[in-house]
């Protein structure tokens, strides 16, 4: 079975631009989370999507938001960006995390705002 | 919510056991215990999960005590391709959340 695919690897983008990445769960996967990884504040929880709905939510401002698809696909979406905002954004699929399904994570996507 | 504790890094040398050992003391009834690998600018990979007591794979050992207040994961004979940052992340059992303390460096050395 192919693992988790995150496009694009790599991004560039600069002050106030909006940036959107994608997640290709594993095949059979209903659940998608997001993280986010920084040297100063590690792997923080964004958010996880489970048959096209939000199911939980992180404690990231509202700049940060996320939809699925019916496929499971899911995309994350960050508008107006900020140096912060510079990371390595993952993504992880499971079965169903609600029963405590081990979650996969992809490559991730380097984001870097100049 | 739990909270993750881990040292912050361990040495070891090739073909040693390596025992790291997490603290979660509030974690709650339905949390498992889930411990990850990951090297630079990689996604954590999976190394194992258990919920209580003793599981073992392939890779990797993870004894967990009665009270699941704490948990060690154990790497039989580690190479240096060991080298990396382990997480013992606790996953909150009715949410996709899984809470990241800042990880163990192993550093595996000849």
């Amino acid at each position: 079975k192919a693992g988790v695919t995150q496009t694009p690897r790599y991004l560039i983008k600069t002050r106030g631009q909006q940036v959107t990445l994608s997640c290709s769960p594993i095949s059979g996967h209903r659940s998608v989370s997001w993280y986010q990884q920084t040297p100063g504040q590690g792997l923080q929880f964004l958010f996880e999507y489970f048959s096209e709905t939000q199911r939980n939510k992180g404690n990231f401002p509202g700049r940060f938001s996320g939809r699925q698809f019916s496929n499971s696909r899911s995309e994350m979406n960050v508008s107006t960006l900020e140096l912060g905002d510079s990371a390595l954004y993952l993504c992880a699929s499971s079965l169903d995390t609600s029963v405590g399904d081990t979650q996969y994570f992809g490559p991730g996507t380097r984001l870097t705002v100049l | 919510l739990a909270k993750t504790t881990q040292p912050i890094s361990m040495d070891s040398y090739e073909g040693q056991e390596v025992n790291i050992t997490c603290s979660h003391n509030n974690i709650a009834t339905n949390d498992y215990i889930t411990w990850y690998q990951q090297f630079p600018s990689q996604g954590p990979r999976f190394i194992i999960q258990g919920y209580k007591t003793k599981v073992t794979n392939e890779v990797a050992s993870l004894f967990i005590p009665a009270d699941r207040k704490s948990s060690t994961l154990s790497l039989p004979r580690v190479s240096l391709s060991d080298t990396a940052v382990y997480y013992c992340p606790v996953n909150s059992g009715n949410t996709g959340k899984l809470i990241f303390g800042q990880g163990t460096t192993l550093q595996v050395k000849p």
